[in-house]
C-alpha cells in the first residue's frame, strides 16, 4: 500500500530537548516536504527537498533542519524545541521532474507535538 | 505572494443536501489546484486535482470547477451523507520563475458536518 509514514503520532516534550520526527514513503517519490498545521493559518511549508541531498526552505524554517540522505527518508529535527513550535505537523511527498506537475501529494497521517 | 481564502469556513448541511465549497486565490498562474479531506486527528486525503488547463474534473459524487483567470474554484457535492463529513482544503500550486518547489498554498478550509 502506497503511504507516507510519521513517527511519532503524537510527543509531549519540554523546552530545549532536541528530537526528531521521521518521515518515510515507499513511492520512490523525488519530492518530500514538511509542513505545519495552526488554527487560523492553515498549512504553512517548513522544508522541502526535491531529491537526495537537495533541500530547501519553504516559508517557516526557523527553528527546524532536515536532511535527505534517502529517497525514502526526510526527518525534520528540531534542535532546540520551543514553545512556539507546538502544532501539527505533516509530511508530504509526489512524483517530482519532468513531466510531474501535475501529480498529487500524499500527506501523513500527521505528529501532534506539544513543546512545554 | 499566492493568498488562498475558503469560504464559508464551517457549515452544516442535513443528510441529502447538495452544496458548495468556495476557494479563491490571487495569483492565477498556477499549474493546477487540488482539494483534499482532513478527518479529525487524521491527515491530507486528495480528492481531486484539476490542471490548470482543465475547467472540472469529477470523482463520483464530487465535481471541483477551475476559473483561473478569476482565481475562483468550487468543490460541489452531491447528495451529502454523513460521512462527508470532515474539513476541506484547497491548495493551489503557483507556477515559479524556477520551478523548485511543489509551491502548494493552502486555505484555512471549510469544515463541513452533514446531519443524519
Amino acid at each position: 500500500e502506497a503511504q507516507v509514514t510519521q513517527n511519532p503520532r503524537y510527543l509531549i516534550t519540554v523546552t530545549g530537548k532536541k528530537l526528531t520526527v521521521t518521515c518515510s514513503q515507499n513511492m520512490n517519490h523525488e519530492y518530500m516536504s514538511w509542513y505545519r498545521q495552526d488554527p487560523g493559518l492553515g498549512l504553512r511549508q517548513i522544508y522541502y527537498s526535491m531529491n537526495v541531498e537537495v533541500t530547501d526552505k519553504g516559508d517557516v524554517p526557523e527553528g527546524y533542519k532536515v536532511s535527505r540522505k534517502e529517497k525514502r527518508n526526510f526527518p525534520l529535527i528540531l534542535e532546540s524545541p520551543s514553545p512556539n513550535q507546538t502544532s501539527l505537523y505533516f509530511c508530504a511527498s509526489s512524483l517530482w521532474g519532468q513531466g510531474s506537475g501535475n501529480q498529487p501529494q500524499h500527506f501523513g497521517d500527521g505528529t501532534r507535538l506539544s513543546i512545554l | 505572494k499566492q493568498e488562498v481564502t475558503q469560504i464559508p469556513a464551517a457549515l452544516s448541511v442535513p443528510e441529502g443536501e447538495n452544496l458548495v465549497l468556495n476557494c479563491s486565490f490571487t495569483d492565477s498562474a498556477i499549474y493546477n489546484l487540488q482539494w483534499f479531506r482532513q478527518d479529525p486527528g487524521k491527515g491530507l486525503t486528495s480528492l481531486l486535482l484539476i490542471q490548470s488547463s482543465q475547467r472540472e474534473q469529477t470523482s463520483g459524487r464530487l465535481n471541483a470547477s477551475l476559473d483561473k483567470s478569476s482565481g475562483r474554484s468550487t468543490l460541489y457535492i452531491a447528495a451529502s451523507q454523513p460521512g462527508d463529513s470532515a474539513t476541506y482544503l484547497c491548495a493551489p500550486r503557483a507556477r515559479t520563475d524556477t520551478d523548485n518547489n511543489n509551491d502548494m498554498r493552502f486555505g484555512a478550509g471549510t469544515r463541513l458536518t452533514v446531519k443524519p
